[in-house]
Order: structure tokens, then C-alpha cells, then sequence
């Protein structure tokens, strides 16, 4: 099925651990995002793409980092975990025109 | 900073009735999105109403669009417990810019 794919769906990161979130899309679509949803804070634009090879900072980059050698996937750095990192990650494929986002399913982190 | 802002920001209802959100946004728009997200999902697109646009409707959905009071309701009619999430609204910032900007959403639950 056509879509954003999220892994994993569960993580338990240390203080000061780094790790990856992966997203992949399968929609050739040129723009994607990464936000973070927290209570009470909807969500908040990390980082995104409007292609290949080209990323910019959103509102709450500061911590994470993102590349995008590919259309299909538009990794999530953590480079060094702190608990205020604990939330709710999505990723989103922008459709042609800004018509509307497919979201993945969300990447529970708590970092301890 | 958020750009949209949604009221109320909780809301409970019997089913059959009906349902009203309105948000609010700070700049001017291309377009504006409503979107949907059941507990502990990915946000779900539902319907897009363009800036030239008052008024579009979907199904049970109706949403309207002020762009003089930078504004936008959405309607559930005669609604049903399934419709039970978090409705969140979400604009670009104009121009070129297509990447959507999300409010803090308002919590509906619809009880049988």
C-alpha cells in the first residue's frame, strides 16, 4: 500500500544515546517532514525536505539532524538523547501542491 | 510558533449532534487543512479549502474560510461516537511556502 512507513514504532533511548528514526515513502512526492507532537503542543515542525539533497530547519530543529540522499527516505537524527526529546515523532509526504500531508503511523520515544 | 489555533480546545457532545471547531491563523494562506487523528495514530487529511474558497463540503464535514478574519470552521453533522479524535487545523504561510503549520488541536468526544 502506498504511504510513509515509520521505524521503529517503540524506543527506549539513555541520556546521551544518538539514534536514528527512519522514514520511507513510497508516493515519489518531492516534500517531507519530520514533527514532534507533545501534550497540550500539537505539532511542531523539526526539519523537512522539498527534495533530494535539500533540507531546512523548522521551528524545532535544535538536537536533531536530517539528510535526504533519496526521494523515497528522509532519516531522523537524535545526535545526543535528553529527556526533553521524549514525544511523539512523525514523519509526512507533502503532496503535489501542498494538497495535504500522508502521515506515518508515529515513533514513540522516551528518553530516560 | 503555531500559525493556526483551534476552539475549543475540548468538546463533548451526544451522538446525533452536531460539531463546531473553528480555528484561527496569524498570516495569510494558500490554502488551509483539517485534519483528523484518532488516540495514538498518525493524523488523517480530511478535507483542503483553498484561500479563494468560503466554503467546501465533504460527506458530513463542512468547513468555511474567512480570510478577512483569518479564520475556518469545521462542521460534523449529526455525529457519531466514531467520530471521537483530535481535529487539527493546518495552513502554509503563503506564497511558495507549502509546508503546513499545524494548531494544537481541539479533542472531540462524541458520546453514545
Amino acid at each position: 500500500n502506498a504511504g510513509v512507513t515509520q521505524t521503529p514504532k517503540f524506543q527506549v533511548l539513555k541520556t546521551g544515546q544518538s539514534m536514528t528514526l527512519q522514514c520511507a515513502q513510497d508516493m515519489n512526492h518531492e516534500y517531507m517532514s519530520w514533527y514532534r507532537q507533545d501534550p497540550g503542543m500539537g505539532l511542531r515542525l523539526i526539519h523537512y525536505s522539498v527534495g533530494a539533497g535539500i533540507t531546512d530547519q523548522g521551528e524545532v530543529p535544535n538536537g536533531y539532524n536530517v539528510s535526504r540522499s533519496t526521494t523515497e527516505d528522509f532519516p531522523l537524527r537524535l545526535l545526543s538523547a535528553a529527556p526533553s526529546q521524549t514525544s511523539v515523532y512523525f514523519c509526512a509526504s507533502l503532496w503535489p501542491g501542498g494538497y495535504g500531508y500522508t502521515f506515518g503511523s508515529g515513533t514513540r520515544l522516551t528518553v530516560v | 510558533s503555531q500559525q493556526g489555533e483551534e476552539d475549543p480546545q475540548a468538546l463533548s457532545i451526544q451522538e446525533g449532534e452536531n460539531a463546531t471547531m473553528n480555528c484561527s491563523y496569524k498570516t495569510s494562506i494558500n490554502n488551509l487543512q483539517w485534519y483528523r487523528q484518532n488516540s495514538g495514530r498518525g493524523l488523517v487529511h480530511l478535507i483542503l479549502i483553498r484561500s479563494n474558497e468560503r466554503e467546501k463540503h465533504s460527506g458530513r464535514l463542512r468547513v468555511t474560510l474567512d480570510t478577512s478574519k483569518k479564520s475556518s470552521s469545521l462542521l460534523i453533522t449529526a455525529s457519531r461516537a466514531a467520530d471521537t479524535a483530535s481535529y487539527f487545523c493546518a495552513t502554509d504561510g503563503g506564497g511558495g511556502s507549502y509546508i503546513p503549520t499545524f494548531g494544537r488541536g481541539t479533542s472531540l468526544i462524541v458520546h453514545p
